[in-house]
């Protein structure tokens, strides 16, 4: 089936330093599916932070990026100065298509990102 | 209104007694998810509904029903809940597969 994997939590960062999640996938319906990152800030909900569905492209958001890369099926996630309020909880998420039209969302396990100040 | 909405948020149950979680959304989504998402575990699919039909997925197809009478709510049903169904259950629904599905606040079930 699907799989996910990102970068093992926690990861600890400090204000202002670079930051990149790890993330490699294998879809095993289609070729090119649709890759996701989302997040989860303290005592809140699971929420979107960017997705691309073309190979090749970047998305980006509150700025963070991601570049979907077909040749290592990889789509780091990445931003080059991290605020406090970035402290949460990432997941890596794939696109798949099954039985037809049916699509279903296969994520990773999450990476727990802690800024410092 | 373009949220997802669960009830409870938190929610006791007792081993052996059943346990029904609810879903809804006004946004006129196909699809509505149920998710699984356990301490250091990826967020594990159960089910969805496209539209009027059910799809579980082969692991769990014994463990969890649900119903959606109408497009906008969905349940989660536990017939008998055991310690092994403690866990955040999430729900999200998209409106289409080029969508990114969208999240509830979750419940989190606790079986004593």
């Amino acid at each position: 089936g699907d799989s996910v994997t990102q970068t093992e939590g926690p990861v600890t960062v400090s204000e202002s330093e670079s930051l990149i999640i790890n993330c490699t996938y294998s879809a095993t319906s289609i070729a090119y599916p649709n890759l996701f990152w989302y997040v989860r800030y303290p005592g809140e909900g699971l929420q979107l932070l960017l997705k691309v569905i073309t190979a090749g492209q970047k998305g980006s958001s509150r700025g963070f990026e991601a570049t979907y890369n077909k040749e290592t099926t990889s789509f780091h996630l990445q931003k080059a100065s991290v605020q406090e309020s970035d402290s949460a909880v990432y997941y890596c998420a794939l696109g798949d298509f099954f039985g037809g039209s049916n699509y279903k969302l296969t994520f990773g396990k999450g990476t727990l990102l802690t800024v410092t100040p | 209104d373009t949220t997802v909405k669960q009830n409870p948020r938190y929610k006791l149950a007792r081993v052996g007694k059943p346990v029904n979680l609810i879903c809804s959304q006004t946004m006129n989504h196909d699809t509505m998810y149920w998710y699984q998402k356990k301490p250091n575990q990826a967020p594990k699919l159960l089910l969805f509904y496209y539209d009027k039909i059910l799809n579980r997925e082969a692991d769990t197809f014994e463990k969890f029903q649900s119903s959606r009478p109408n497009n906008s709510f969905c349940s989660l049903y536990i017939g008998s809940a055991g310690l092994e169904y403690s866990a955040m259950y999430l729900c999200a629904s998209s409106p289409d597969c080029n969508q990114a599905p969208l999240f509830g606040e979750g419940t989190r079930l606790s079986v004593l």
